[in-house]
C-alpha cells in the first residue's frame, strides 16, 4: 500500500509568516501534485512536479520534489487569509491510460489576520 | 469549458433508496475518476474509468455501481446505502497522453447523506 504522510497535520499562523509543508512516503512516484481543497469543495491543482530535484514558483509558493522521488515540500512566503485551506499532496503513478492519484494526509493550514 | 459538473450538490437518502450521482466534463478528458471524502480525510479513490471503460476498482462494494455511459458522462448508481457511506463524493477527470504528467481536474462534489 503506498502512503504519502505530511506533516504537519495542522497549522495556524498569523498572516505575515512563512511555512512549509513536508510529504513523505515510502515509494517512489511518478509524479507528485499539490492541491488546495476549501471547505464543501473539490481539491485545486497548484502544481505537478515530475523531475527529481525539481524546484517549481507560483508567485509566494515553492514547491519542491525530492531527488529519489518519494517527498515533496511546500513553502508559503509570507502567508495571507487566502491561503487558508486543505493542502493535500498527492503521489501519481504512470500506468498510462490506468493512472491513480493517491492522496496524502493533508495540511489544514489557518492564516490569521 | 475547463470545470468538472457535479449534480446534485446535496443529497440525503434512506437506506432502501435508489439514487444517482452525474458527472459530466468537456474538456475532452478521456481518465474519469470516483472518489470518496469523510470529513477532515484525504479523498479515497473509488473507480477509475479509462476510454469509457472501467479500469480500477478498489474493492468497492456493490452497492456502489459506476456507469459511463458516453467519454463526457460518468454516474454512480447508489442503492441500500448504509449511514457509514455519508461523504463528499467527487468526481475528476484527466487528459491522456504521454510524455509528462497531467493534472487532474476535480468537482465541487455532491454531499451525500443516509439516513
Amino acid at each position: 500500500t503506498q502512503l504519502l504522510e505530511q506533516s504537519p497535520q495542522f497549522l495556524s499562523i498569523q498572516e505575515g509568516e512563512n511555512l512549509t509543508v513536508y510529504c513523505n512516503s515510502s515509494s517512489v512516484f511518478s509524479s507528485l501534485q499539490w492541491y488546495r481543497q476549501e471547505p464543501g469543495e473539490g481539491p485545486v491543482l497548484l502544481v505537478t512536479v515530475v523531475t527529481g530535484g525539481e524546484v517549481k514558483k507560483l508567485k509566494r509558493l515553492t514547491f519542491q520534489f525530492g531527488d529519489a522521488r518519494k517527498d515533496s515540500s511546500l513553502h508559503i512566503t509570507a502567508a495571507q487569509t487566502g491561503d487558508t485551506g486543505l493542502y493535500l499532496c498527492a503521489g501519481e503513478d504512470y500506468g498510462g491510460a490506468t493512472n491513480k492519484l493517491i492522496f496524502g494526509t493533508g495540511t489544514l493550514l489557518a492564516v490569521q489576520p | 469549458d475547463t470545470e468538472v459538473t457535479q449534480t446534485p450538490k446535496h443529497l440525503v437518502m434512506g437506506m432502501t433508496n435508489k439514487k444517482s450521482l452525474k458527472c459530466e466534463q468537456h474538456m475532452g478528458h478521456r481518465a474519469m475518476y470516483w472518489y470518496k471524502q469523510k470529513a477532515k480525510k484525504p479523498p479515497e479513490l473509488m473507480f477509475v474509468y479509462s476510454y469509457e471503460k472501467l479500469s480500477i476498482n478498489e474493492s468497492v462494494p456493490s452497492r456502489f455501481s459506476p456507469e459511463c455511459p458516453n467519454s463526457s458522462l460518468l454516474n454512480l448508481h447508489l442503492h441500500a446505502l448504509q449511514p457509514e457511506d455519508s461523504a463528499l463524493y467527487l468526481c475528476a477527470s484527466r487528459h491522456i497522453g504521454t510524455g509528462g504528467a497531467y493534472g487532474y481536474t476535480f468537482g465541487s462534489g455532491t454531499r451525500l447523506t443516509v439516513v
